[in-house]
């Protein structure tokens, strides 16, 4: 069992602000990390799939990036907004196996 | 296109008792796997299927059977519940192609009394 590790567990931001959280698994024999959001009473989905070092990923307000010499990924959202309320799992697989390791997640709530 | 479909929805047993989770995917992909969730524990692995006739286990594999005899369904059985078991079962699927980015089921609530 690998661990993957999301800081902070939860956040709460008022609406405008910018937040950021963070990502951490093993820096050996990376194969590929994802980012997922789930809302609540809905199914995760993917956001980005990230495979190299360095790798830098936006979507809309929200960007990711990569560094799997260290071992992390941070996600950032710029300019919260209420429906970014939701809960953002980070996934990551080895080179080794075929499974992925989801992190516990990071629960933001962003206050009108 | 539906994606995929996990049936049921909501279940209730009780100890002892057996059941199995379809699930159900028309996207072609290789991948599937079935987790659950509780709380604080994040997604746990506990099987999960390469390809058609495949199968492996996961993190927490102990109480589960799967089975994979069609590429497009991947099953899970509950053989004997024990209350241990309740929780909220998400299945996925996954191309190669994008680095198994995943698709996931609504869930399926299972409750062991």
């Amino acid at each position: 069992i690998l661990n993957v590790e999301q800081s902070p567990q939860s956040l709460h931001v008022q609406e405008g602000d910018s937040t950021n959280f963070t990502c951490s698994f093993p820096s050996s024999n990376f194969y590929a990390l994802h980012w997922y959001r789930w809302e609540t009473a809905k199914s995760p989905e993917a956001l980005f799939v990230m495979t190299l070092n360095g790798d830098e990923k936006k979507k809309g307000r929200i960007s990711a990036t990569l560094n799997t010499k260290e071992g992390y990924s941070y996600l950032y959202i710029k300019g919260s907004q209420p429906e970014d309320s939701a809960t953002y799992l980070c996934a990551f697989r080895s080179i080794t196996g075929n499974q992925f390791y989801f992190g516990t997640g990071t629960s933001l709530t962003v206050i009108p | 296109n539906a994606g995929v479909t996990q049936t049921p929805k909501f279940r209730v047993l009780k100890t002892g008792q057996s059941m199995t989770l379809l699930c159900a995917q028309d996207m072609n992909h290789e991948y599937m796997y079935w987790y659950r969730q509780d709380p604080g524990m994040g997604l746990r692995l506990i099987h999960y299927s390469v390809g058609e006739g495949t199968t492996a286990k996961g993190e927490v594999p102990d109480g589960y059977n799967v089975s994979r005899l069609k590429k497009q369904n991947f099953l899970l059985g509950l053989e004997s519940a024990a209350p241990s078991q309740t929780s909220v079962y998400f299945c996925a699927s996954s191309p190669v192609v994008t680095k198994n980015i995943q698709y996931f089921g609504a869930g399926t609530r299972l409750s062991v009394l």
